[in-house]
């Protein structure tokens, strides 16, 4: 069955220090996402990709982060200078076809850990 | 802005019972999509189930079923002969089944209930 994949699984990282988190979505799906849970709390979502472009993106989504789907399959998240505050479970997501129900695929996640 | 609350932290129940899980949420749009996710320890999120707004019928998986109440703003899940693998955090999540641009409209998560099963 087609899956969500996210590497690293744990990453790492000095405060300050740029980040690269990667994701391969499913393969035939055109909407993908960023969502991040710190620990204990609830999911939030960051950004949603669409044909290239960011077609909506949360308050939290500033200037330290961008995202980019450098060839056909991965999907990154860059945090350009981490903060301790960026310590949090990342998760990519993915849809298929253009319907408000269709359901989106998670990934694993990425666990964030700036120190 | 649409709101999604969990009332209940943690909830327990003992293997082979039922338990409901709460959700509300706020929202002045009629067209909208309704889930519950389900989070084991292993942190990966997996669809449970889905309510479309405009539906009357409430959805059912297998064990999971929900009661929606759309005028009460209220959908909760039950299961039905709870499992030991039924242990995990339950997420309800609202969207918005507007689509425009391209976009598919985000997900918007309440805070979860922590569900524990006893043996």
């Amino acid at each position: 069955e087609p899956e969500v994949t996210q590497t690293p699984s744990h990453q790492v990282t000095q405060m300050g220090q740029e980040v690269i988190l990667r994701c391969v979505p499913i393969s035939n799906h055109l909407y993908f996402y960023w969502y991040r849970q710190i620990l204990g709390q609830k999911v939030e979502f960051l950004v949603s990709f669409y044909n290239n472009e960011i077609s909506e993106k949360s308050e939290i989504f500033d200037d330290q982060f961008s995202v980019e789907r450098p060839d056909g399959s991965n999907f990154t998240l860059k945090i350009r200078s981490t903060k301790l505050e960026d310590s949090a479970m990342y998760f990519c997501a993915s849809s298929g076809e253009l319907a408000g129900g269709n359901e989106q695929f998670f990934g694993p996640g990425t666990r964030l850990t700036v120190l | 802005a649409q709101t999604v609350t969990q009332s209940q932290p943690e909830m327990s129940v003992q293997e082979a019972e039922t338990v409901t899980l709460s959700c509300t949420y706020d929202t002045s749009e009629s067209d909208y999509y309704l889930f519950w996710y389900k989070q084991p320890p292993s942190r990966q999120m997996i669809l449970v189930i889905r309510q479309e707004a405009y539906k009357q019928q409430n959805a059912t998986e297998n064990r999971f079923s929900v009661n929606f109440q759309k005028a009460a703003k209220s959908f909760s899940l039950k299961i039905s002969d709870s499992q030991l693998g039924d242990a995990a955090m339950y997420f309800c999540a609202y969207r918005s089944g507007w689509s425009y641009g391209g976009s598919q409209g985000n997900l918007i998560f309440g805070k979860g209930t922590k569900l524990s099963v006893k043996p």
